[in-house]
Parts: structure tokens; sequence; C-alpha cells
């Protein structure tokens, strides 16, 4: 039974557009919500995060927006470059004491 | 520089045989943690730590043990029991402080394959 669902496995975006990664969840106790970031034999680097008191919270060319009606969370990369190309994990946790739950991943690639 | 270290990078493990994958952290952390990565399964998690001597079990233990005797230590030890060993493993940590909201640091993995 998986908490956290990314449904795209994958994705491929042009050099300089916007990329869209989406990732949705069933608890609703989550309140805590991250993006990690992976290259292939490497472990996942933090990228951002949102609390559930918030909508939206951006980080440079990184935005990551939630809608907590709908349960859904979303990380937009503008303008997306070549290095973006990645796997990206959405997790989430429940403040307090609870391991991060995570996502399937969606490998994003951008292309030149 | 304060990091986690995962070794080896790469581990072979024949039939019948116990492996113990080796974590370390010089952050401080109180809690540590591992996962396990599959091709199209994500990040699983097999057992977490959140201060020395106590351990839980995560989504798929079952085949796997660990220890924590030392705050800066987390070995995983993939027994025999574990059917399915090969996969790519990762150690993390993280500060009990609420200000950092649980945010994980990951270890560089540790590719474990049987012969």
């Amino acid at each position: 039974d998986q908490q956290v669902k990314q449904n795209s496995p994958s994705l491929s975006v042009q050099e300089g557009r916007i990329s869209i990664l989406n990732c949705d969840y069933t608890n609703s106790m989550f309140d805590y919500f991250l993006w990690y970031k992976k290259y292939p034999a490497e472990g996942p680097t933090f990228l951002i995060s949102i609390s559930s008191i918030k909508d939206k919270n951006e980080d440079g060319r990184f935005t990551v927006f939630l809608n907590k009606s709908a349960k859904h969370l979303s990380l937009h990369i503008v303008p997306s470059q070549p290095g973006d190309s990645a796997v990206y994990f959405c997790a989430a946790s429940i403040s307090g004491n609870t391991p991060l739950v995570f996502g399937k991943g969606t490998r994003l690639s951008v292309i030149a | 520089d304060g990091g986690i270290t995962q070794s080896p990078k790469y581990l072979f493990r024949k039939e019948g045989q116990n492996v113990t994958l080796s974590c370390e952290q010089n952050l401080n952390h109180d809690a540590m943690y591992w996962y396990r990565q599959d091709p199209g399964q994500g990040l699983r998690l097999i057992y977490y730590s959140q201060i020395v001597n106590d351990f839980q079990k995560g989504d798929i233990a079952e085949g796997y043990s660990v220890s924590r005797e030392k705050k800066e230590s987390f070995p995983l030890t993939v027994t025999s029991a574990q059917k399915n060993p090969t996969a790519f493993y990762l150690c993390a940590s993280s500060s009990r402080d609420i200000s950092t909201n649980e945010k994980l640091f990951f270890g560089s993995g540790t590719q474990l394959s049987v012969l």
C-alpha cells in the first residue's frame, strides 16, 4: 500500500523549458514533504522541502507547490538544464518521529 | 568534512553467506537509517535507529539485522535468509533537532550482488 505515489516513471523535457514532476500522497497525517535528486550509483541529495503550513516554497530554479486538499505536490524546475537529468524522489513524513516515506521516483531527462 | 561514509562501494555475496555493510557518520546525528533501492521500486526502509542501542524494523526488515552500539555507526548485515539481496543499499542519518525537520543526509551507497 503505497502512501507516496509518483505515477510518472519518466519525463523528457527540452533544455530551457519547464519540468513539472508530480507526487500524490494518501496519508493525511503527512505534514512535511521533500524532494530529493539522485544520480546513478550515488546517494540522493536534498533539493527542496515544504511544510504543510505553506502552499509554495521557492529556491532558485526550483519551486515546490503543495495542494493539501488534493493531497498533491509538484516540483517545478525552470529553466531546465541538462545537469538536471536525474531521478527525482518525492518523500513525506509526519513531523516528530517517523522516517521519511519515499515514492518510486521519476526519471527526468533534459534534452539539449 | 562532515558526512556519511558507506563501505564497500561494491560487494559480492555467495550463497548462504552473511555480509555486513558499513555506515559511519560524523554529523553528530542521533538517527540513522538503511534503505534499499531496486529498479522501479524507489527507496524502501529496512531498519532505522533513533538513538544508540535502540532500533526499529522498517517495511522490509526480513533477512536483515542491524546494531547501534555507537552513535556514529549503524552496520547492516544481510543474512542468508534474505533471498533476493541484490540491490543498491543506502544509509542515511538525520538530526533529531526539530528545526531541521528530519531532512535525511545520504551516503553514496553500496551495490550488493549475488555470485
